[in-house]
């Protein structure tokens, strides 16, 4: 039981390039989230999924998309990637209240 | 929509004191309030939580507390030691397909 998984754990992309990352949870939560935290702000929500086939957008979604193909899977696009965009991103799963998190992406564009 | 205040951002205590950090939030519907801790470079981990219907809860040396009708909600680690050093998040939600809102953090630091 791996729990909530991100792929990759490290990335840097140059201004304009696209790049996409991935969620994975075993644990059959219905519900899924990728957050990007930045020094001072905490815990932000980018997009959410109430389940599969589902999306939401969150408090920043601008810049980003997601799909939620398969109830295990989450993942999120940045089509055309900012300086403004790096940040350190989570995502998250749970089946009612409780989030769980993945270790983080570390993304910085240059 | 939901609003997290939370306070202090930061926090200094000798190893062996207690430290209290307290949020307030906006919406009163809301019913569940979540701490999670998060060590230099790891994730967020979640480490007690309380519901509406109950006024306190303790593990250990950490507890938090509940004011539904100031809608405050505080948490509370006592016999601090320097392990505990980390930042720490609160949050609150009203329902549970619906996400966590989270205040902004407070980083704790235990000086031995």
């Amino acid at each position: 039981n791996a729990g909530v998984t991100q792929t990759p754990k490290f990335r840097v992309l140059k201004t304009g390039q696209s790049m996409t990352l991935l969620c994975a949870q075993d644990m059959n939560h219905e519900y899924m989230y990728w957050y990007r935290q930045d020094p001072g702000m905490g815990l932000r929500l980018i997009h959410y999924s109430v389940g599969e086939g589902t999306t939401a957008k969150g408090e920043v979604p601008d810049g980003y998309n997601v799909s939620r193909l398969k109830k295990q899977n989450f993942l999120l696009g940045l089509e055309s990637a900012a300086p403004s965009q790096t940040s350190v991103y989570f995502c998250a799963s749970g089946q009612a209240y409780e989030q769980y998190f993945g270790p983080g992406t570390r993304l910085t564009v240059t | 929509g939901e609003n997290v205040e939370q306070h202090p951002s930061t926090l200094s205590v000798q190893e062996g004191d207690s430290a209290v950090i307290k949020c307030t939030y906006s919406d009163s519907a809301s019913n569940y309030f979540p701490w999670y801790k998060q060590e230099l470079g790891k994730r967020p981990q979640l480490i007690i939580d309380i519901r509406s219907n109950v006024g306190e809860k303790k593990d250990q040396r950490i507890a938090v507390t509940l004011n539904k009708t100031a809608k405050h909600f505080s948490l509370h680690i006592t016999e601090t030691q320097p392990e505990d050093s980390a930042v720490y998040f609160c949050a609150a939600t009203a329902r549970g397909n619906t996400p966590l809102v989270f205040g902004k953090g407070t980083r704790l630091s235990v000086i031995a």
